[in-house]
């Protein structure tokens, strides 16, 4: 067990409708990091919050969109969901960013695997 | 771009073989390279490699960085049905994790009893 929790586990929708996945970070941890997990894509990168702010973007569309709020806790939000979405996301945490490169690895949570029908 | 590419993609061989994992990496700047586990769930972090030829080391797992000719590999000695699973590097390449980590494909082992 990461300490990273995600919820829900499993979420099946239609196309056209909007999802909001939740993650909680490690306890002491700053950095949120969203990941996106297909078959054919392997794990991308899509978002990372720090200590409430965005800090990088990947590969992620702009119907995708995520916060950190002052707990901490992130939420990534998928809207106007299409077949090709679904697929396992992934948070993970790390202790924090910092600059000048201070290595920091990330800790993943169980994933939420999102079914789009 | 970033690229990470792993080698085999599947392999197959019997419990108590060695195997070893390749991962070879193009990026900007490089700061870091890492070693998941992933079962049926959440990739699990095993090692993390930032200077060439130090050989990290955690019982029958073992990896090392060739930061000249841009690889590393994961040693699995005496292999269980327990290691099955896909093998992922990935690589840092902002440093103290500014930016998200780019993934290779993994590698699926499959421990065979």
């Amino acid at each position: 067990d990461s300490g990273v929790t995600q919820t829900p586990k499993h979420l099946i929708t239609a196309t056209g409708q909007r999802v909001t996945l939740r993650c909680s970070p490690r306890s002491g941890d700053l950095s949120v990091y969203w990941y996106q997990q297909s078959l054919d894509q392997g794990l991308q990168f899509l978002i990372q919050y720090y200590n409430g702010e965005e800090r990088a973007k990947g590969n992620i569309l702009e119907r995708f969109s995520a916060q950190q709020f002052p707990d901490l806790h992130s939420e990534l939000n998928l809207s106007s969901l299409e077949l090709g979405d679904s697929a396992l996301y992934f948070c993970a945490s790390s202790v924090s960013v910092a600059a000048g490169g201070s290595h920091n690895e990330q800790f993943f949570g169980p994933g939420t695997r999102l079914t789009v029908l | 771009e970033d690229k990470v590419v792993q080698s085999p993609l599947s392999l197959v061989v019997h419990e108590g073989d060695t195997v070893t994992l390749n991962c070879s990496y193009e990026v900007t700047n490089f700061r870091s390279l890492l070693w998941y586990k992933q079962e049926k769930k959440a990739p699990t972090f095993l090692f993390m490699l930032t200077s060439s030829g130090i050989e990290k080391k955690s019982g029958r797992l073992s990896s090392i960085l060739d930061k000249k000719e841009l690889f590393s590999i994961l040693n699995i000695t005496a292999t269980q049905t327990g290691d099955s699973a896909v093998y992922l590097c990935a690589v840092d390449d902002s440093g103290g994790g500014a930016d998200g980590l780019t993934f290779g494909k993994g590698t699926h082992l499959i421990i065979q009893p």
